[in-house]
């Protein structure tokens, strides 16, 4: 079964942590994974997209890391700000247009 | 650009009634997307087009939901009659390039719908 999953469901961390947040994902053909960014009553907003091919990539304080053959990703944040609240969703491109979603991580950064 | 633009961004009506959401893309992009999210069932993709026309269209969770999209700029989400469970957000997204690209999805706002 084509499937995402994400852990933790949810995380608490004090600001200026540095936290990692996990996709699994059992889809097949694997196109593409990216990692959304959904702040509370926004749409979400894309952080990266990542092909088989590629093991890391970055985009400010989030670095997001592919492992092809354990079929795992994970999102680190590094100096985590008040703003990093919110949900972080894992999703998976199978084929050429059917996505598979996770459904997220919440994350809680407190002062 | 205004990015995506999706209206109402409220809507409250009773069941068996007809609710049309609509949304303009982000102009210069050939794909637009449907998606429903609720606490239960996260985020899922309901349909997509590219160019107005209708791609995939297998995650409409039956007929009563329907969507077109009849220029470049515009396409809407008709549920008719609606029910209790569909109530959700539902977010419309636009991109420049094909899925399997590493094309960036834009999403506008949502539709929080609440039918009674």
């Amino acid at each position: 079964k084509n499937q995402v999953e994400q852990s933790p469901q949810s995380l608490i961390i004090l600001e200026g942590k540095n936290c990692t947040l996990q996709c699994n994902y059992t889809v097949s053909p694997f196109s593409n994974l990216r990692w959304y960014k959904q702040d509370t009553g926004r749409g979400p907003v894309s952080l990266t997209i990542m092909t088989f091919s590629e093991n890391t990539k970055s985009n400010g304080r989030y670095t997001a890391t592919l492992d092809a053959d354990t079929k795992q990703s994970s999102l680190h944040i590094t100096a985590s700000q008040l703003s990093d609240s919110a949900s972080y969703i894992c999703v998976v491109l199978q084929g050429t247009y059917k996505y598979i979603f996770g459904t997220g991580t919440r994350l809680k950064v407190l002062a | 650009d205004a990015g995506v633009i999706q209206s109402p961004r409220h809507e409250v009506t009773e069941m068996g009634q007809e609710v049309t959401l609509r949304c303009k893309p982000i102009s210069g992009h050939d794909y637009l997307f449907w998606y429903r999210q609720t606490m239960m069932r996260g985020l899922e993709l309901l349909i997509y087009f590219n160019n107005n026309v209708p791609i995939d269209d297998s995650g409409m969770p039956e007929d009563r939901f329907s969507a077109k999209m009849p220029n470049a700029s515009f396409s809407t989400l008709k549920i008719q009659p609606s029910e209790p469970r569909d109530s959700a957000v539902y977010f419309c997204a636009s991109s420049q390039s094909a899925p399997g690209s590493q094309e960036t999805q834009y999403f506008g706002p949502g539709t929080r719908l609440l039918v009674l």
